[in-house]
């Protein structure tokens, strides 16, 4: 079956206590992406990657890093998590991008509930 | 001014009722758009992308108005499982790495 996973679903955590959260998809996509969705405030995209190796900021990069060292991973670092990093992060991916047409369609993961005391 | 906003709604109608609802968009450079449909605290999912020419998929017609600079979402014959929050998503520079997504719309089909 074709999809995007993510671990954990739901985490706890405090405050400076390094995570990660991973992301894996298998359906050969070369575009990766980061989102968090926050009350009234929409997805807003963390990082995105085009191809292994290639990876770049999006709008809300502060705090979080990011590897693409394999085509079908793409693990989200919080290194020193804080409390306005609580937030509800999706993974998605894409075939080619979002450069147009069905390409642009992209798959999501279940989300990442993620509370930082 | 936000890049894409909608109407956060809720929205509240009877089944079987047709509704509709609208996203503007900033940048009128904007090429690509769609609808992506939320289930409560689950991912989104692509609804239909938004042609120039309109399209329609069932009981749902999307449509796009470049001059007002807006999309539009109908939705005929409502049933109570279209109860979701619809998300309008705009590609605003014509982008390969990014796109927008408004905050969304909550729809409630009451039986």
């Amino acid at each position: 079956e074709a999809q995007v996973t993510q671990n954990p679903r739901y985490l706890i955590t405090v405050t400076g206590k390094k995570l990660t959260v991973t992301c894996s998809q298998n359906m050969n996509h070369e575009y990766m992406s980061w989102y968090r969705q926050d009350p009234g405030l929409g997805l807003r995209q963390i990082y995105y990657s085009m191809n292994v190796e290639v990876t770049d900021k999006g709008d809300v990069p502060e705090g979080y890093k990011v590897s693409r060292k394999e085509k079908r991973n793409f693990p989200l670092i919080l290194e020193s998590p804080s409390p306005n990093q609580t937030s509800l992060y999706f993974c998605a991916s894409s075939l080619w991008g979002l450069a147009g047409g069905r390409e642009e369609t992209q798959y999501f993961g279940p989300g990442t509930r993620l509370l930082v005391l | 001014r936000k890049e894409v906003e909608q109407d956060p709604g809720p929205f509240n109608v009877p089944e079987g009722a047709t509704v509709a609802f609208n996203c503007t968009y900033s940048n009128s450079a904007s090429q690509s758009f769609f609808w992506y449909r939320q289930d409560c605290r689950k991912e989104p999912k692509l609804l239909m992308s938004v042609y120039s020419s309109g399209n329609e998929d069932g009981r749902f017609t999307a449509q796009l108005n470049r001059a007002s600079q807006y999309i539009s979402l109908l939705i005929r014959d409502s049933k109570l499982s279209d109860s979701a929050t619809y998300l309008c998503v705009v590609n605003p520079y014509s982008s390969a790495s990014k796109i927008i997504f408004g905050s969304g719309t909550r729809l409630s089909i009451r039986p």
